[in-house]
């Protein structure tokens, strides 16, 4: 069974800073891994879908990075808004199952 | 049209009561998933259709029934739901499913459950 695991649980940050976080998933068997952003009352949004090791994906002043060597993908948002406030979800897809497994994501806060 | 749909926004329903929830999408999407999140939860899958057939069904006790009308429409059915159903449900959809690893998965807002 794979575990996908977030790491911070939650962030606090002011407008204006730049902040990661991090999604590690087993790097055995790896198809794939998902982001999606869910805003409070909301529809989750696809951001990225990565492949390939060492790829990075970049939306606006969101980006992501991809090692699937080592099993990890860091999510980087440059200058944080408040409007990026919102949990931030990772999912690794499963190939045995044919689904994706979700971690519990990282939740944000941006203060103005 | 990028948008998935779900309806009822919020059901409350007594243990004994049957009720449906409705997903609707215009993408032309082939696939159609049913999720269900319970607090400081990830998502859970319950049930994905690829092509108007149920492809999976991740053991799913049988008062939910899920069907697919059409490739645009999906619902579930509900029936003599205990008060631990109670959670989000979230409907998706994806261009092929299929099993295709790359596959964006769109969701619906989700209808908030509760079970009395």
């Amino acid at each position: 069974i794979l575990n996908v695991e977030q790491s911070p649980q939650s962030l606090h940050v002011q407008e204006g800073d730049s902040t990661n976080f991090t999604c590690s998933f087993p790097s055995s068997n790896f198809y794939a891994l998902h982001w999606y952003r869910w805003e409070t009352a909301k529809s989750p949004e696809a951001l990225f879908v990565m492949t390939l090791n060492g790829d990075e994906k970049k939306k606006g002043r969101i980006s992501a990075t991809l090692n699937t060597k080592e099993g990890y993908s860091y999510l980087y948002i440059k200058g944080s808004q408040p409007e990026d406030s919102a949990t931030y979800l990772c999912a690794s897809y499963a190939g045995n199952n044919r689904k994706l497994i979700w971690g519990l994501g990282t939740s944000l806060a941006v203060n103005p | 049209d990028t948008e998935v749909t779900q309806t009822p926004k919020h059901l409350v329903m007594g243990m004994t009561n049957k009720k449906s929830l409705k997903c609707e999408q215009h993408m032309g999407h082939r696939a159609m998933y049913w999720y269900k999140q319970k607090a400081k939860k990830p998502p859970e899958l319950m049930f994905v259709y690829s092509y108007e057939k149920l492809s999976i069904n991740e053991s799913v006790p049988s008062r939910f029934s899920p069907e697919c009308p059409n490739s645009s429409l999906l619902n579930l059915h509900l029936h003599a739901l205990q008060p631990e159903d109670s959670a989000l449900y979230l409907c998706a959809s994806s261009q092929v499913g299929g099993g295709l690893a790359t596959d964006t998965q769109y969701f619906g807002p989700g209808t908030r459950l509760t079970v009395l």
